[in-house]
């Protein structure tokens, strides 16, 4: 079986400063993770993913998220948040032979002018 | 050019009714998928095709039905609708496998009354 936490349902963070969103994830193998935002009203906007190889991978609209095998995450960050990140966060949890994600229960980003 | 488009955006309906969703995708992708995101945001995944074929089926009530007549296309139909089944539902595609990335419809917002 495999489970991805999101460990907040909230994270305010004022603009300029920078963002973090939490994501662990449990899985037999090898993972493949990925970030996912949406707005209000709107789908789901992939923003980035982790498949192999370096484990600081950079995304969509300055966003960055490390692998960390040792600790079984995957975080999101941003070093400096703008107001129009404010929106709900997902990671999103694959492997090998899968055909389908397992997603966190997701964490809404406010960021405060 | 919208990559996975699905209508209606909005539906409304009563109780016992029978209604249909469709889904496009302009991506080329193998494999189709519908999710289900419930009001406390939670995704969870339903059904999944992979060039035409039922892969995937999860716990999901027999009056839901999907149709996929081709690769492109993936209709969900939900018969005598319940008052739980208001929901939004997103439509998605994928490459085959876990390391791609699935891209989301901007979703269907149903509403049984």
């Amino acid at each position: 079986a495999q489970s991805v936490a999101q460990p907040e349902d909230q994270v305010n963070v004022a603009e300029g400063n920078p963002l973090t969103v939490k994501c662990t994830y449990s899985v037999s193998g090898n993972p493949y993770l990925f970030w996912y935002v949406q707005y209000p009203n709107r789908g789901l906007q992939f923003l980035l993913k982790y498949i192999t190889g370096d484990n600081l991978v950079k995304g969509s609209y300055g966003f960055e998220a490390e692998f960390n095998k040792s600790q079984t995450s995957f975080h999101l960050k941003k070093p400096s948040a703008l107001v129009s990140d404010s929106a709900l966060y997902f990671c999103a949890l694959g492997r090998a032979g899968s055909y389908q994600l397992t997603f966190g229960k997701g964490t809404k980003l406010s960021v405060i002018p | 050019d919208t990559a996975v488009s699905q209508t209606p955006k909005y539906l409304v309906t009563q109780m016992g009714n029978d209604k249909s969703i469709k889904c496009e995708q302009n991506l080329g992708h193998d494999t189709m998928y519908w999710y289900k995101q419930d009001s406390k945001k939670f995704l969870k995944i339903m059904f999944s095709y992979n060039n035409k074929e039922l892969i995937i089926n999860e716990t999901v009530p027999n009056r839901f039905s999907p149709k996929s007549p081709d690769k492109a296309h993936l209709n969900l139909h939900i018969n005598s609708l319940e008052l739980g089944d208001s929901a939004v539902y997103f439509c998605a595609s994928s490459q085959p496998g876990g390391q791609y990335t699935i891209y989301f419809g901007e979703g269907s917002w149903l509403t049984v009354v």
